[in-house]
C-alpha cells in the first residue's frame, strides 16, 4: 500500500522568499507525481505534475523528482501572500488509478 | 464550464440517519473519483468510476457506504446509519479517462453528524 508523506507540516516564509516543500513515497513503481494547492474553504486545484526524473518549471513553480530517493519536491520562487494555502502532494502507482495524497503542508507567506 | 458541481454544500444529520451526496462531473470527463477530507486523516480515496462503471472501491467502508453512477452526468455517495466519525468534507473529482490526467475537484459537501 502506497505511503505518501509530506514535510514540513507547516511553514511560514516572508514575501519574496524561496519556498521548498517535500514529499516522499514508498512505491518505487510509482509513475505519476503531482502537486495540488487548496486555499482555505476551496477545492484542491492541480498545480503541476511530472512523470520522469528531473525538473520541470512553470512560472515561479519548479517540481523536482528523484525516483531512486523516493522523493519529489515543489519550489516556489518569489513567494507571494496569495500563495498561502495547503499544498498537497499526490502519487499514482503503476497499474493503479488511485491518486494517493499526502497530509499536506500549510504554507503562510507573510507580507 | 461550471466545473464539478457538488450538492448540498453542507449537510447536517443525526446519528443513525442516511445521507446522500450528489456530484455532477465536468461534461466530457469519463473518470469520477470520490475522496473524503478530514484534519486528522487528510485526503482519503474512497472510490472511482470510469465510463460509469465502478472500477475501484477499495477505500470505501464496506458496511455503510455505497456509490453509484447511473449516468454520465451524475454520481451519488450514500452513507447509511451515519456516525459522528463520518463527519468530513466529501470531495468529488473528475478527469479525462487517462491515468495521468489532472483531477478537477468540486468544492465538496461538508457532512456534520450530530
Amino acid at each position: 500500500q502506497q505511503k505518501v508523506q509530506q514535510s514540513p507540516e507547516s511553514l511560514i516564509v516572508p514575501e519574496g522568499a524561496m519556498t521548498s516543500l517535500n514529499c516522499t513515497f514508498s512505491d518505487s513503481a510509482s509513475q505519476y507525481f503531482a502537486w495540488y494547492r487548496q486555499h482555505s474553504g476551496k477545492a484542491p486545484k492541480a498545480l503541476m505534475s511530472i512523470f520522469s526524473n528531473g525538473e520541470k518549471e512553470e512560472g515561479r513553480f519548479t517540481i523536482h523528482l528523484n525516483k531512486a530517493s523516493l522523493h519529489f519536491s515543489l519550489h516556489i520562487r518569489d513567494s507571494q501572500p496569495s500563495d498561502s494555502a495547503l499544498y498537497l502532494c499526490a502519487v499514482r502507482s503503476s497499474g493503479s488509478w488511485q491518486l494517493i495524497f499526502g497530509s499536506g503542508t500549510q504554507l503562510t507567506v507573510m507580507p | 464550464n461550471a466545473g464539478v458541481i457538488q450538492t448540498p454544500r453542507h449537510k447536517v444529520t443525526g446519528k443513525g440517519q442516511e445521507a446522500t451526496l450528489w456530484c455532477e462531473p465536468i461534461s466530457g470527463h469519463s473518470a469520477v473519483f470520490w475522496y473524503r477530507q478530514t484534519i486528522v486523516q487528510g485526503l482519503e480515496f474512497l472510490t472511482y468510476f470510469r465510463n460509469q462503471a465502478p472500477i475501484d472501491d477499495s477505500g470505501m467502508p464496506k458496511e455503510r457506504f455505497s456509490a453509484q453512477m447511473p449516468n454520465q452526468s451524475h454520481s451519488t455517495l450514500k452513507i447509511q446509519s451515519t456516525q459522528p466519525q463520518d463527519s468530513a468534507v466529501y470531495l468529488c473529482a473528475s478527469s479525462f479517462a487517462s491515468s495521468n490526467e489532472r483531477l478537477f475537484f468540486g468544492h465538496g459537501t461538508k457532512l456534520s453528524v450530530l
